[in-house]
């Protein structure tokens, strides 16, 4: 089992729709979470970090269920720009320091 | 602000030459530095772990000699890909991060050609 798991999709949803990711971590030590965002052969770019009050930046919302180990983005509203691949990141205490491990992402696609 | 500068973009280079890719965080002090690579249509790959004045920790299946980590300064980390052959061709990102449980934050990559 992977330490990191996502649902690679493709998601396919129409403007206006809202989608929502889940990411599951296998590590209950972990410590910070994020989301990030890769459009295609771009760089990622941090979208927002997961707190465990949850956090909203706009029409996205990140969410931290400890107890069952998992984070979600919805994303409200969507448009055509927000089309992309989509990672979680979990960084948690191992033998030799902090380390962050990457999900495989979820493809989105968001269509007029 | 958070922002990681990599150089250079693009390469196009022939079978044999070494290539070096610099990746300087620009407004801030990177503790620790990351390479990635990353293949088309797949999840980024970690490469290697970097701390300024320390050797890199790579990961299992990743050639020391062959992917050479410097990290000279809390801003600056190098990768260089030595007699790079068409396997290695690929797209290598780099990032940076304060340290701790900081997230990181992503250079534009590097993608690397190798003819």
């Amino acid at each position: 089992r992977k330490e990191v798991e996502q649902d690679p999709g493709p998601f396919n949803v129409p403007e206006g729709a809202t989608v929502a990711f889940n990411c599951t971590y296998s590590n209950s030590a972990s410590q910070s979470f994020f989301w990030y965002r890769q459009d295609c052969r771009k760089e990622p770019k941090l979208l927002m970090s997961v707190y465990s009050s949850g956090n909203e930046d706009g029409r996205f919302t990140a969410q931290l269920n400890r107890a069952s180990q998992y984070i979600s983005l919805l994303i409200r509203d969507s448009k055509l720009s927000d089309s992309a691949t989509y990672l979680c990141a979990v960084t948690g205490l191992h033998t030799g320091g902090f380390k962050t491990i990457f999900g495989a992402g979820t493809r989105l696609f968001v269509k007029a | 602000g958070a922002v990681v500068s990599q150089h250079p973009s693009w390469v196009i280079c022939k079978s044999g030459t070494s290539v070096k890719i610099e990746c300087r965080s620009l407004d801030f002090q990177a503790t620790t530095m990351f390479w990635y690579r990353q293949f088309p249509k797949q999840s980024l790959m970690l490469m290697a772990t970097s701390n300024e004045g320390s050797k890199a920790t790579y990961e299992q299946g990743v050639e020391k000699d062959k992917f050479l980590i410097n990290h000279a300064s809390l801003t600056l980390s190098t990768l260089t890909v030595t007699s790079a052959h068409p396997e290695d061709s690929s797209f290598y990102i780099c990032s940076a991060s304060r340290g701790g449980d900081q997230p990181q934050h992503f250079g534009d990559g590097t993608r690397l050609s190798i003819l």
